[in-house]
């Protein structure tokens, strides 16, 4: 089966550093998503994106995070000014159309630690 | 507001025995999708089972299936012959038309060997 690819797995940064978090959605995909889930706590949703523009963001997506899909293959979320509460584990997420479009893929995620 | 509540947040059952996890919802909508999501300690989120609202017949996938109850607002998930590899945490989430997943808190699944 085709996969969501997330790199790192792993991401340690100091506060107040800007990180970038790396996804590659399916191939023939055209929607792509970003959440978060705080350890022990509900995933949220981030952002969604659509012909290379974003369709919708919730509150939590504020001026220091941003995505890009700076090719055709990936997809990036970037957080500015990295603070203690976002630390998390980040879902990147794709979606294609018509009855692939059904069903949400999603990576196996990058655990960003800010210390 | 939509909002999918979970209301155990842990459950366990015997190896080999079947086990039953609730979740309710609330949506002024009438067409949307259902999920139920599987997370191991390695924190991947993994699809179990999906049910689309029109669809009145309840989805089945192996030793999982659903009983959904559409007025009720309820979702739950069988899991049956439970095993060791079963154990995880399951969220389940509801999605509505702006394909916005939204999530429960989760219910942590513990199974006895």
């Amino acid at each position: 089966e085709p996969e969501v690819t997330q790199t790192p797995s792993h991401q340690v940064t100091q506060m107040g550093q800007e990180v970038i978090l790396r996804c590659v959605p399916i191939s023939n995909h055209l929607y792509f998503y970003w959440y978060r889930q705080i350890l022990g706590q509900k995933v949220e949703f981030l952002v969604s994106f659509y012909n290379n523009e974003i369709s919708e963001k919730s509150e939590i997506f504020d001026d220091q995070f941003s995505v890009e899909r700076p090719d055709g293959s990936n997809f990036t979320l970037k957080i500015r000014s990295t603070k203690l509460e976002d630390s998390a584990m980040y879902f990147c997420a794709s979606r294609g159309m018509g009855a692939d479009g059904e069903k949400l893929f999603f990576g196996s995620g990058t655990q960003l630690s800010v210390l | 507001a939509q909002t999918v509540t979970q209301s155990q947040p842990e459950m366990s059952v015997q190896e080999a025995e079947t086990v039953t996890l609730s979740c309710t919802y609330d949506t002024s909508e009438s067409d949307y999708y259902l999920f139920w999501y599987k997370q191991p300690p390695s924190r991947q989120m993994i699809l179990v089972i999906r049910q689309e609202a029109y669809k009145q017949q309840n989805a089945t996938e192996n030793r999982f299936s659903v009983n959904f109850q559409k007025a009720a607002k309820s979702f739950s998930l069988k899991i049956s012959d439970s095993q060791l590899g079963d154990a995880a945490m399951y969220f389940c989430a509801y999605e509505p038309s702006n394909y916005q997943l939204i999530w429960g808190a989760g219910t942590k699944l513990i199974i006895k060997p």
